[in-house]
């Protein structure tokens, strides 16, 4: 099973302030295969960026993915008051599928 | 418009059975792979099952295989998780998405049907 291992586990920041998650895979991941998803309290998750950086419909361009092999990045350029929330990446290249266990972006 | 609207949820004991619905609308069912994602209360996401019908593959997480069934009903634009010996670990929001294939997945989610294990 590749495991996913998010980090930071809670981010810290002010609205306008960049953040950086990281998601490491315990073995390489074929990017076209690496997804990043938001989650807001009593919310249903939404898909963000697929193929490790490539953006979903709707999605805004202040959000972006980046990385490879084991490493991958979601950076938000500039916080706004609706980003803050849960953010999972997951892979879905080798079965069983996993998540990272989430990076909570919270209100500085 | 896509809509994914999951039915079927409730209390049940340990080792009993469920089985879950979800109906789909909005796109052609029959093209599209699908999946069940859970979440337990106050915890992460967790992947559960996927099914491809171009060539019938089904995968499942290790956590539910041999107790967890997915399948369609493409005549009625259904998705089905049946769930047999059910456990206590089980008791999560069961979600069902959508996968276009190829490089993007769940770009659509239901809203969830909350599942709750306990006697």
């Amino acid at each position: 099973e590749v495991v996913l291992t998010q980090s930071p586990g809670t981010l810290s920041l002010s609205p306008g302030e960049r953040a950086t998650l990281s998601c490491r895979a315990s073995q390489s991941v074929y990017s076209s295969f690496l997804g990043w998803y938001q989650q807001k309290p009593g919310q249903a998750p939404r898909l963000l960026i697929y193929g490790a950086s490539s953006r979903a419909t709707g999605i805004p361009d202040r959000f972006s993915g980046s990385g490879s092999g084991t490493d991958f990045t979601l950076t938000i350029s500039r916080l706004e008051p609706e980003d803050f929330a849960v953010y999972y990446c997951h892979q879905y290249h080798y079965s069983p599928f996993t998540f990272g266990r989430g990076t909570r972006v919270d209100i500085k | 418009e896509v809509q994914l609207v999951e039915s079927g949820g409730g209390l049940v004991q340990p080792g009993g059975s469920l089985r879950l619905s979800c109906a789909a609308s909005g796109f052609t069912f029959s093209s599209y792979e699908m999946n069940w994602v859970r979440q337990a209360p106050g915890m992460g996401l967790e992947w559960v099952s996927y099914i491809r019908r171009s060539d019938n593959t089904i995968y499942y997480a290790d956590s539910v295989k041999g107790r967890f069934t997915i399948s369609t009903d493409d005549a009625k634009n259904l998705l089905f998780l049946q769930m047999n010996s059910l456990r206590a670990e089980d008791t999560a929001v069961y979600y069902c998405t959508r996968d276009p294939s190829g490089p993007v997945t769940h770009d659509y989610w239901g809203q969830g049907t909350l599942v709750t294990v306990s006697s």
